[in-house]
């Protein structure tokens, strides 16, 4: 079975400064790796994945998140945080290629609150 | 391109009543998956339709089923709904081929009370 932590439910950052948003998973093989992004009162909108290929994937909004195989970790940055960016933050799997896990369900982790102070 | 539409946006119903809710998804995707959001519980999965079969589902009573029709639509039922049930039920479009990603509607909010 798969499984995804998050550290840390809710995470305050200055304007302009750096953001990281942790999440480590659990998986026999390497999973696909999504990071969705949810507003207040909103359906979930895709940051980004990761499926094959290059580790470091880049996002929509100046995201970008590392794959470390060996560290089990999907961590999410963004160098300068604006305003605009406080919301609530999912990492999310499914089942990977080789997987006996089915590819289009999603397990999600319990998400990050993500505040960013003037 | 349209995207996932779901409807009702907001539902309240009573104790013991029954409701429906429809997804719409993004045309030509095949793969209409559902799940519970609550802010106890989190993100849950309760179960995947793709091509009108459900293929998986997730750890819900019975009183949560689900259909999908030859257009691709889906709907989910809850049946003797309990104060529990309320959440935001969020549905999912998926193309069906591997590695690609979800896209959620806006969601319905149930709330039971």
């Amino acid at each position: 079975a798969q499984s995804v932590t998050q550290l840390g439910s809710h995470v305050s950052v200055s304007e302009g400064a750096l953001v990281l948003l942790r999440c480590n998973y659990s998986s026999s093989v390497p999973p696909y790796l999504f990071w969705y992004v949810q507003y207040p009162n909103q359906g979930l909108q895709l940051l980004l994945k990761y499926t094959t290929g290059a580790t470091l994937v880049k996002g929509i909004n100046g995201f970008e998140a590392e794959f470390k195989k060996s560290e089990t970790s999907f961590h999410l940055t963004k160098p300068s945080a604006h305003m605009s960016d406080a919301a609530e933050y999912f990492c999310a799997v499914s089942g990977g290629l080789g997987s006996s896990g089915s590819a289009r369900q999603l397990t999600f982790g319990s998400g990050t609150q993500l505040t960013v102070l003037p | 391109k349209a995207g996932v539409t779901q409807t009702p946006r907001y539902l309240i119903k009573t104790r013991g009543q029954q409701v429906t809710l429809s997804c719409s998804p993004i045309s030509g995707h095949r793969s209409v998956s559902w799940y519970q959001q609550t802010p106890g519980q989190g993100l849950q999965f309760l179960f995947e339709y793709f091509s009108e079969t459900q293929r998986n589902k997730g750890n819900f009573p019975g009183r949560f089923s689900g259909r999908q029709f030859s257009n691709s639509r889906s709907e989910m039922n809850v049946s003797t709904l309990e104060l529990g049930d309320s959440a935001l039920y969020l549905c999912a479009s998926n193309p069906g081929v591997r590695g690609t990603e979800a896209f959620f509607g806006q969601g319905t909010r149930l709330t039971v009370v």
